[in-house]
């Protein structure tokens, strides 16, 4: 499986733009990228995913590296409600594997 | 639409009891999940299933049994609950098709082994 490295924790002010890099060298070629997030005391909830271009969505945006050895989740005004634990996975074989993620924190 | 519905929120076991943790879906995944959160760290797959009547070890499988009856339903059974049990479980279900596959995710049974 892919291993994945992602900073312990990013602090950001309320409607700035978050960069979430992760790095995933080993990623085979075939290997969607997803990201997930977790609120306090909830399930994670997934957030965007992609293979080789870059994708948006109404949560946020996601840009890949050309060679696909990293990525950045960009959530472009967070808000107090993006305060969450943000995973970046591999997805290999329908099974998702959970590190320990960023913990992202917004101050008002 | 329920989405993922798991039960109980809360339990409290002792040692040695058994329980099953219950969790259905409503969205006709053929793929189901259980996953364990130890505090501060991150999900690890306890077991999965690809289909009613077939499932598989994930990363930490010991001390557990599920069972895929039909579609909707994936019980988590603890025989003989130990302390290194007390945990978060969440279990989540998705669409396999080529990479496209979301997972949602319940919204968890917290349990403590005592």
């Amino acid at each position: 499986d892919a291993k994945t490295t992602q900073p312990n924790s990013m602090e950001s002010n309320e409607e700035e733009p978050v960069h979430l890099p992760c790095n995933h060298s080993t990623i085979s070629g075939t290997d969607y990228i997803h990201w997930y997030r977790q609120l306090p005391s909830q399930g994670p909830e997934y957030v965007i995913h992609g293979l080789t271009s870059n994708v948006n969505n109404r949560m946020a945006s996601l840009a890949i590296a050309e060679d696909r050895k990293s990525s950045t989740l960009i959530l472009h005004r967070a808000t107090l409600r993006d305060a969450a634990v943000y995973y970046c996975i591999p997805l290999n074989d329908y099974k998702l594997s959970f590190g320990a993620g960023t913990t992202v924190t917004v101050r008002a | 639409n329920a989405g993922v519905t798991q039960t109980p929120k809360f339990r409290i076991l002792k040692i040695g009891q058994s329980m099953t943790l219950q969790c259905t879906q409503d969205m006709n995944h053929n793929y189901m999940y259980w996953y364990r959160q130890d505090p501060g760290m991150g999900l690890k797959l306890i077991y999965y299933s690809v289909g009613a009547g077939i499932t598989d070890k994930g990363e930490v499988p010991n001390g557990y049994n599920v069972s895929r009856s039909t579609t909707e339903d994936f019980p988590l059974r603890l025989e003989l609950a130990a302390p290194s049990q007390t945990s978060v479980y969440f279990c989540a279900s998705s669409y396999v098709g080529r990479g496209q596959e979301k997972l949602f995710f319940g919204s968890g049974t917290q349990l403590s082994v005592l």
